[in-house]
């Protein structure tokens, strides 16, 4: 157990809603990562938070949207969602140190989008 | 250009036998780390092993190594004696601008993986 939390495992949606994935880091962890793996792309990063602050974007679509509350969980908004949008979703989170600290990733959120 | 690269879509080994993934990496940053995961079919993304750009000496975690070599921007994953359940996909990764004023740390770089498939 990496101790990073992701909810829901599974989501199955239709094209043009919107949905919300949520993540939940290790216990102490001030940055969360998010990143879309799918078939054709591989693993991507889409955006960094650190302390409730944005600090990188990746490749991020303007459908997507992110935050990091007060508490330091994360939650990604995907919306008017297509058909390449389904992929698995990951969250990682890792400590304040400067160093190579490695990122813990939470299971993933499968999406699909019907 | 791609920052990592792993050119090995696909390798198979049999059971006890040593394997070596590669890698291979693109950074101006003198100051970087590198990583492997490796993925099985159940889609967690679970670490192996870390090597830094300034340790001198190979990273190992138990049956894996990581066959370092700078001056060709190079971090292959050793396992060795292979087991069934090693079976999974293997992503490198490289983390860039380590010790510098950014405490807040940066994003992890993935290569597209290697699938390894270990047979008996």
């Amino acid at each position: 157990d990496s101790g990073v939390t992701q909810t829901p495992k599974h989501l199955i949606t239709a094209t043009g809603q919107r949905v919300t994935l949520r993540c939940s880091p290790r216990s102490g962890d001030l940055s969360v990562y998010w990143y879309q793996q799918s078939l054709d792309q591989g693993l991507q990063f889409l955006i960094h938070y650190y302390n409730g602050e944005e600090r990188a974007k990746g490749n991020i679509l303007e459908r997507f949207s992110a935050q990091q509350f007060p508490d330091l969980h994360s939650e990604l908004n995907l919306s008017s969602l297509e058909l390449g949008d389904s992929a698995l979703y990951f969250c990682a989170s890792s400590g304040p140190s400067r160093e190579g600290t490695e990122a813990f990733f939470g299971q993933g959120t499968r999406l699909t989008v019907v | 250009a791609q920052k990592i690269t792993q050119t090995q879509p696909g390798m198979f080994v049999q059971e006890k036998e040593a394997v070596t993934l590669d890698c291979t990496y693109d950074t101006s940053d003198q100051s970087y780390g590198l990583f492997w995961y490796k993925q099985p079919s159940s889609g967690e993304m679970i670490f192996l092993i870390y090597q830094g750009s300034y340790d001198e000496q190979n990273a190992t975690e138990g049956r894996y190594s990581l066959n370092f070599q700078k001056a060709r921007k190079s971090a292959n994953l050793v396992i060795s004696a292979s087991q069934l359940g090693d079976s999974a996909m293997y992503f490198c990764a490289m983390r860039e601008g380590l010790h510098g004023a950014n405490q807040a740390g940066t994003a992890l770089i993935f290569g597209k993986g290697t699938t390894l498939s270990v047979s008996s």
